[in-house]
Formats: structure tokens, C-alpha cells, sequence
């Protein structure tokens, strides 16, 4: 099945700085890519997806990269600020099957004022 | 924001005991799934249901777990007999029934087995 790895467990930038993190997946078949955001003690907030038919998307400061041939994603967040603070974790989900969503590990950004 | 809702938010059952969580999913949303966060944040599928079938379950959840989603009531999961395994947080996410869909989380119902 589906395994989704999350490269960097932890991340610090300075305020205003860009905060880039990496995963790769191992189905060909993945083809939904999301990403979450969650803040200690909080639920999963959903801030970013991408599908297969683009390798890029843009919402404000997020930008989401997809390399097919890679199998490779990624998560950029353009001048952080200290509320980008929390846990991202990446996803993947198969065009077929439920919809189930396979979850890397999680990376924990600090961004320090 | 998510409008999923989930109760209990804290659950604290002995080993051998029955624990039940509920969601309510969004308005509108026919399909729910159930997901495991560990303290380690690994993330476990559950199982999911379009509006009352199911739609997917692992392994576990054929045995010890048990859910369902009847109309007009909110959905549930349940443990029929608790492990210190089992004590992790237990989110519900609901989303439209198309493929790549965004899947919407409630704030989580966090089971401990002592």
C-alpha cells in the first residue's frame, strides 16, 4: 500500500523567512495530495491540496509542488509569520478506491520572531 | 473552519471496557471517515462510510471496533473491549463524495485506557 514520508521532523526559520517542507509517496496511483496543519492540543486544519492534473498551486502565502515522476511533494510557506507555528502533516489519497488518506509523520515548524 | 462536530472530547476507560465516540459530520457531507493519531502522530485509517454503507475497513476494526452511520443520527465508533493500545486521539473527518475532496477533521475525541 501507500506510504507517504515526511523528510524533516523538525523546522525553524526566522520570521519572514520561506519554510519548505518535503514529501515523497510511493504509489503511482496518489494522486490527491493535502496538507494539514495542526496546532498543540487542536484538531487537523486543512490549509493546502493539489492534484495530479497540475505540479503547481498557490493560496496566498502556501504553495504546494508536485513532482509526478519524483513522487515527490512539497509545501512552501512564503514570509512565515509566528502563527504559521504547529505540526504540517502531508497526504496522500488514490484516485480509486475511499478516499482514505495516508499521512506522513508530521513536521513541526517553529518560526521564531 | 470545520464544522464537524465529535463528543466525548476526553475519554478514560478501564482495560476490557466498551468506549463510544460520536460525529456529527458537515452539513452536507455524505461521506465520514473514522482515523487513530498516536502520540507518536502516526496516522491510522479506520474505516469510512457514504452516508450509511460502509465504504472501507482495516482489519482491526472487523474485530474489537465497530461503527456505523445511521440516517438522522449521529455517527459512532466503538471499542468493545479496550487495550492500553487503543489510547489515542480518534478523529472523525467528513467530505463531499467526490474523488480529492477536501476532508474536513473534528477537533478529535482523545481515549485513554488505563
Amino acid at each position: 500500500g501507500e506510504k507517504v514520508e515526511q523528510h524533516e521532523s523538525t523546522l525553524s526559520v526566522r520570521e519572514g523567512d520561506s519554510a519548505v517542507i518535503n514529501c515523497t509517496y510511493t504509489d503511482t496511483a496518489s494522486s490527491y495530495f493535502p496538507w494539514y496543519k495542526q496546532e498543540a492540543g487542536k484538531s487537523l486544519h486543512f490549509v493546502i491540496d493539489i492534484r495530479s492534473n497540475v505540479d503547481r498551486k498557490q493560496s496566498q502565502r502556501l504553495i504546494v509542488l508536485l513532482d509526478k515522476k519524483a513522487k515527490r511533494f512539497s509545501l512552501h510557506i512564503t514570509a512565515t509569520q509566528p502563527e504559521d507555528s504547529a505540526i504540517y502533516f502531508c497526504a496522500a489519497s488514490p484516485s480509486s478506491g475511499s478516499w482514505q488518506l495516508i499521512f506522513g509523520s508530521g513536521t513541526q515548524l517553529t518560526v521564531m520572531p | 473552519n470545520s464544522k464537524v462536530i465529535q463528543t466525548p472530547r476526553y475519554l478514560v476507560k478501564g482495560q476490557g471496557q466498551k468506549a463510544k465516540m460520536r460525529c456529527i459530520p458537515e452539513k452536507g457531507h455524505p461521506v465520514v471517515f473514522w482515523y487513530q493519531q498516536n502520540k507518536n502522530n502516526e496516522f491510522k485509517f479506520l474505516i469510512n462510510f457514504q452516508n450509511q454503507e460502509v465504504l472501507q475497513q482495516i482489519d482491526m476494526t472487523e474485530k474489537r471496533f465497530s461503527a456505523e452511520c445511521p440516517s438522522n443520527s449521529p455517527c459512532s465508533l466503538e471499542i468493545q473491549s479496550s487495550e492500553a493500545g487503543d489510547s489515542a486521539l480518534y478523529l472523525c473527518a467528513s467530505s463531499l463524495s467526490d474523488w480529492g475532496r477536501e476532508q474536513y477533521f473534528g477537533p478529535g475525541t482523545r481515549l485513554t485506557v488505563l
